[in-house]
């Protein structure tokens, strides 16, 4: 079975320190990661996914295979950067049709 | 472009009664997938449909159910409401194919009383 665990239910940060949210992961295959994050009264929305090793709004997230982990870091917070953010996977490589989530880690950037 | 759009966005039901919610894509979207997401369980997976014909499933009861139209439009039902079924339910669209993306509407709150 697969599944996402994100440790931390809450997270607070002060702005400009560097923030990582943890995520590991269980799956007999090789999964496809994401982050995805929901802004106060806002859609969740996809943030970032491991096949694009892109940094989006200055945040990265490597897939530690060993490790079976997928963190998101960011090396300076800021305040715009409070929600809630999910981890989630899924099974079949290149379709987001069918995720798995983690609980979820809200994050709060302190002035 | 319109995104997702999930109707209605609050509701309210009994016990026992049924209720059926909405969800439009994405113009040119052909794939819709439902989450349920609570404070206890968090999001979870529910069904996915394109074209027309549900292709995976969660662990849910078959209480859920759900269809989509021709138009990709999809609708998700739930008979006998119990009280654990007061949730915010999320649809998310996407491409069919490789290195798809879901988006996900504004989501429906579900209150049974």
């Amino acid at each position: 079975a697969q599944r996402v665990t994100q440790p931390e239910k809450l997270l607070s940060v002060f702005k400009g320190a560097p923030v990582e949210l943890k995520c590991n992961y269980s799956y007999s295959g090789s999964p496809e990661l994401f982050w995805y994050v929901q802004y106060s009264r806002q859609r969740l929305q996809l943030l970032l996914r491991h096949i694009s090793r892109e940094s989006i709004k200055g945040f990265t997230a490597d897939l530690n295979k060993g490790e079976t982990s997928f963190h998101l870091k960011k090396p300076f917070a800021q305040e715009e950067d409070s929600a809630m953010y999910y981890c989630a996977l899924v099974g079949t490589p290149g379709s987001a049709r069918q995720l798995t989530f983690g609980s979820g880690t809200q994050l709060t950037v302190l002035p | 472009k319109a995104g997702v759009t999930q109707t209605p966005r609050y509701l309210i039901k009994t016990r026992g009664q049924q209720v059926t919610l909405s969800c439009s894509p994405i113009s040119g979207h052909r794939s819709v997938s439902w989450y349920q997401q609570t404070p206890g369980q968090g999001l979870q997976f529910l069904f996915e449909y394109f074209s027309e014909t549900q292709r995976n499933k969660g662990n849910f009861p078959g209480r859920f159910s759900g269809r989509q139209f021709s138009n990709s439009r999809s609708e998700m039902n739930v008979s006998t409401l119990e009280l654990g079924d007061s949730a915010l339910y999320l649809c998310a669209s996407s491409f069919i194919g490789m290195n798809t993306e879901a988006f996900f509407g504004q989501g429906t709150r579900l209150t049974v009383v």
